[in-house]
């Protein structure tokens, strides 16, 4: 069965400092990638997202991924967090060979930020 | 992009009883999901709601306790049925465009529905 598997359940970093998580999956054919976030209180939000052509894609906030085919990764960047960017981070795969393929999420990421 | 609103946001219900939730999108979607988030956890599909059809339910999900409604391509609804107190969880409700749209592929979620079962 698919899986997406993050690396990281809570990670706690001071302002300023940089982001970099992981994000596996298991699925061998094309994938649609994506990593949305929910800031306290929120609903989810679409953060950034991979289809297609460029490997490293540009999101909101500054946020930027990779797409490593050979890894199966799409790791998730930032140089420099803010206290804004508290929030519960997911990774999400949609196996991209059938139009009604659903997204299977991650496990998550908690960042909190010390100011 | 699409817009979605839940009804209700949040609700405390007794044991036994039943509560089903409202999901509109405010454009025309091909494809809405029903998610269900335990308190600190991530995000599991309980059933893909097919218009015009019966959902297709995840394992671990059945219609008797979870059925759901999609008659037109903008709303959904989904009833958490004879409720215990581990059905308490945020149930989401997402939708995916048309596929026309270059966002096609994305997956919009609405603001959740906090449910507390006592």
């Amino acid at each position: 069965a698919q899986s997406v598997s993050q690396h990281n359940h809570h990670v706690i970093l001071s302002e300023a400092a940089s982001l970099e998580w992981g994000c596996n999956y298991s699925y061998g054919g094309t994938v649609n990638l994506f990593w949305y976030v929910q800031y306290p209180g929120q609903h989810l939000q679409l953060l950034l997202k991979y289809f297609s052509g460029d490997p490293l894609v540009k999101g909101i906030k500054g946020f930027e991924a990779e797409f490593i085919k050979s890894k199966f990764s799409f790791n998730l960047r930032k140089p420099s967090v803010q206290w804004s960017d508290t929030a519960e981070y997911f990774c999400a795969v949609n196996p991209g060979y059938s139009s009604a393929s659903k997204i299977i999420f991650g496990s998550g990421t908690r960042l909190s930020i010390r100011p | 992009s699409a817009v979605i609103s839940q009804k209700p946001s949040r609700d405390i219900c007794q044991r036994g009883t039943s509560l089903t939730i409202q999901c509109q999108v405010d454009s025309q979607v091909t494809m809405m999901f029903w998610y269900r988030q335990q308190p600190g956890q991530s995000l599991t599909l309980i059933a893909t709601a097919n218009q015009g059809s019966e959902a297709t339910y995840e394992s671990g999900f059945v219609i008797d306790k979870f059925p759901i409604s999609r008659p037109n391509l903008t709303f959904s609804t989904l009833t958490v049925s004879n409720m215990s107190p581990e059905d308490s969880s945020i149930y989401l409700c997402s939708a995916r465009g048309t596929p026309r749209e270059s966002s096609y592929n994305e997956q919009f979620f609405g603001p959740g529905t906090r449910l507390t079962v006592l």
